[in-house]
């Protein structure tokens, strides 16, 4: 499978603090995109960053990317409750078909 | 972005039918996919919707059990045939802008298919 990996898997924290999730993945790419599912229903785009990035922002998200390492990470900073969803990170490969390989998902809890 | 608008958004359905699921996008789009989520697990992409043309299978999904119809730029549908417990998921369309550009992909609210 060319699946993606996160973690981790669950993250549990307290509101106000902050979060990091991270995703590895396996071949070139042409870019990779966040997005955050509440309760199973559809992915809500968060943030794309280019193969040529190396760090992008939007207001309290902050991606990295590293393609040496073939790693990105997605930190969420001053937590809200509202924040409590599953992240997915996805590829998009450079063979430009606009295809997307998910990574397995982090399910974030934010407790009160 | 686009606006996606997929029907149903849930459906029971009994083992051996069919359910066939729509994606309208309210502007043309020259990409769209069709996703599966299994329960608990992430995104696997099913095929790619080629207008005027039959869709892409991904490797493991064929287009016995997984027919789709693209009749125009702004319209796709995915059937699933002769369901089985093992197709309980959620099916999701998105849509991509078909520029080299890095553009994000969007996605649909997804179907929640149970099957009896």
């Amino acid at each position: 499978s060319q699946q993606g990996e996160e973690d981790p898997q669950a993250l549990s924290i307290q509101e106000g603090e902050n979060a990091t999730m991270n995703c590895s993945y396996k071949t070139s790419i042409n870019n990779l995109q966040w997005y955050r599912q509440n309760s199973g229903r559809g992915l809500v785009h968060l943030i794309l960053i280019r193969s040529n990035e190396r760090e992008k922002h939007s207001g309290r998200l902050r991606v990295t990317l590293d393609t040496s390492k073939k790693s990105s990470s997605l930190l969420i900073t001053a937590s809200r409750a509202a924040d409590t969803a599953s992240y997915f990170c996805a590829t998009e490969n450079n063979f430009g078909n606009e295809k997307l390989t998910f990574g397995t998902g982090t399910r974030l809890t934010i407790i009160p | 972005s686009a606006v996606i608008s997929q029907k149903p958004s849930r459906d029971i359905c009994q083992r051996g039918t069919s359910l066939t699921i729509q994606c309208q996008v309210d502007s043309q789009v020259t990409m769209m996919f069709w996703y599966r989520q299994q329960p608990g697990q992430s995104l696997t992409l099913i095929a790619t919707a080629n207008q005027g043309s039959e869709a892409t299978y991904e490797s493991g999904f064929v287009i016995d059990k997984f027919p789709i119809s693209r009749p125009n730029l702004t319209f796709s549908t995915l059937t699933v045939s002769n369901l089985s417990p093992e197709d309980s998921s959620i099916y999701l369309c998105s849509v991509g802008t078909g520029a080299t550009g890095n553009q994000p992909q969007h996605f649909g609210d997804g179907t929640r298919l149970s099957i009896l």
